[in-house]
């Protein structure tokens, strides 16, 4: 069975950095692309960033360029994250997402999320 | 970007009717448009992948179809655990968009 866990949400003032991790089992990780979708309260989905299976490819949404970066550890199935220069606006559930294949761009599965609250 | 227009924003009907939901983009998409569904709490799930393929393990009263820039999800006769939102996106190009969701709710 394929298993996602996110992990690394929390609270950061404006400006400040997190890492979002997401653990993958069940399947043989370095195989699928991945990716990052979030979800702020009460609104609707926003694709945020996805990488290849190979680590080698990444696409970020144009409101996380630069500031997000997609990274991948296949020897530890790891999905990774990194939030720089954050703003309130990025406050969201953040889920990662299989690839059902490598690039075909559909999400099966999600994981059950993180929530990344950015306040002062 | 593509934008991705759902329509309508709610529907409300009752166990056992047919649902039909739609989803249109604001440019040719070809059929590279998946339809998710998510409940309250919970992550969303793949429905329908390539307009009108299902996804493993999803009922046959789950279908999807059109091409270009006009799709529909259809639920043939709605099941109680059917009330939920759903979300169609786009894979024709970078960046990957959704739609804003249509609440399916109880009559």
């Amino acid at each position: 069975e394929v298993q996602l866990v996110e992990s690394g949400g929390g609270l950061v003032q404006p400006g400040g950095s997190l890492r979002l991790s997401c653990v993958a089992s069940g399947f043989t990780f370095n195989n699928y692309a991945m990716s990052w979708v979030r979800q702020a309260p009460g609104k609707g989905l926003e694709w945020v960033s996805s990488i290849n299976g190979g680590g080698t490819s990444t696409n970020f949404a144009d409101s996380v360029k630069g500031r997000f970066t997609i990274s991948r550890d296949n020897s530890k199935n790891t999905l990774s994250l990194q939030m720089d220069s954050l703003r309130v606006d990025d406050t969201a559930v953040y889920y990662c997402a299989k690839d059902p294949g490598d690039w075909s761009n559909w999400f099966d599965p999600w994981g059950q999320g993180t929530l990344v609250t950015v306040s002062s | 970007e593509i934008v991705l227009t759902q329509s309508p924003a709610t529907l409300s009907l009752s166990p056992g009717e047919r649902a039909t939901l739609s989803c249109r983009a604001s440019q040719s998409v070809s059929t590279y448009l998946a339809w998710y569904q998510q409940k309250p709490g919970q992550a969303p799930r793949l429905l329908i992948f390539d307009a009108s393929n299902r996804a493993t393990g999803i009922p046959a009263r789950f279908s999807g179809s059109g091409s270009g820039t006009d799709f529909t999800l259809t639920i043939s006769s709605l099941e109680p655990e059917d009330f939920a939102v759903y979300y169609c996106q786009h894979r024709s190009n970078w960046p990957l968009t959704f739609g804003q969701g249509t609440r399916l709710e109880i009559k």
